[in-house]
C-alpha cells in the first residue's frame, strides 16, 4: 500500500512569495496533520485536518494555513515568506482522528527562503 | 506551559550493547505518549503509542515504558544494530478533545560497529 506522499520535495523561495505544499495522505486515511521541523525548535504542530475540516491548530501566525479536499488529500500555504520560514515541512495521515491513532509521515518538503 | 524534556541530548554506543532513552514531560491532563525513531532526512517513524493506562509496550526490540505518576518515560533499545542510528523524539499528547502534541527535542542515537 502507497505510504504518505509530499510535493514537492525540495523547494526554494524569496522572501515576501508564497508557497503551496502538498500531501496524500494513505488510501483511506481521513486525517492529515502538518508539521514544521527545524533544528532550532524542533517539530512543532501546525494543523490537522480531517474529513475537509481543520480541527486543531498550532500555535502559528495566520500566514500559515491549509485546506483539506474531498480526497482527503491536503495542502499548506504559506503568505509572505519569512527567513525563519525555512524548515523541513512533514505532513502524516491517520485513519481517524490523529489524537489516538498512530501517524504515518510522509518524507517531508524542504522549503528554504531567501 | 506543556513541556517535553528528553535526555541524553545525543549518545554513542557500540553495536550489539543495549541503551535507555528518557523523556520526562508536565503535558497534562495526559492522553498519551509516542515515540517515534527519525532517520536522517526522513519523516519519522512510529515506534510506540501509550495511554495513561499502560506502563509498557513493545516493538521488537524497542520497549517503551511509562509511569504515569512521576511523568516519566524510557525507551529502551536491546541489541542495538547499525540501522539504530537515529534521533528518537518523544511526543505527549494532552486530552480535552484537542489534538495539540508537544515534542520533545529528540535524543540523537549513533550506533558505532
Amino acid at each position: 500500500k502507497a505510504g504518505v506522499t509530499q510535493t514537492p520535495r525540495y523547494l526554494i523561495k524569496t522572501r515576501g512569495q508564497q508557497v503551496t505544499l502538498s500531501c496524500s495522505p494513505i488510501s483511506g486515511h481521513r486525517s492529515v496533520s502538518w508539521y514544521q521541523q527545524t533544528p532550532g525548535q524542533g517539530l512543532q504542530f501546525l494543523f490537522e485536518y480531517f474529513s475537509e475540516t481543520q480541527r486543531n491548530k498550532g500555535n502559528f501566525p495566520g500566514r500559515f494555513s491549509g485546506r483539506q479536499f474531498s480526497n482527503s488529500r491536503s495542502e499548506m500555504n504559506v503568505s509572505t515568506l519569512e527567513l525563519g520560514d525555512s524548515a523541513l515541512y512533514l505532513c502524516a495521515s491517520t485513519r481517524g482522528a490523529a489524537l489516538q491513532e498512530t501517524q504515518y509521515f510522509g518524507p517531508g518538503t524542504r522549503l528554504l527562503v531567501l | 506551559k506543556n513541556q517535553v524534556e528528553q535526555s541524553p541530548q545525543s549518545l554513542i554506543i557500540l553495536e550489539g550493547k543495549n541503551c535507555t532513552l528518557q523523556c520526562n514531560y508536565t503535558v497534562s491532563p495526559f492522553s498519551n505518549l509516542r515515540w517515534y525513531k527519525q532517520d536522517t532526512g526522513r519523516g519519522p517513524v512510529s515506534l510506540t503509542i501509550m495511554t495513561f493506562s499502560e506502563n509498557t509496550k513493545s516493538n521488537g526490540r524497542y520497549t517503551a515504558t511509562l509511569d504515569a505518576d512521576t511523568k516519566q518515560s524510557s525507551l529502551h533499545i536491546t541489541a542495538s544494530q547499525l540501522s539504530d542510528s537515529a534521533s528518537y523524539i518523544c511526543v505527549v499528547s494532552a486530552t480535552g478533545g484537542s489534538y495539540i502534541p508537544t515534542f520533545g527535542r529528540g535524543t540523537s542515537l549513533i550506533v558505532h560497529p
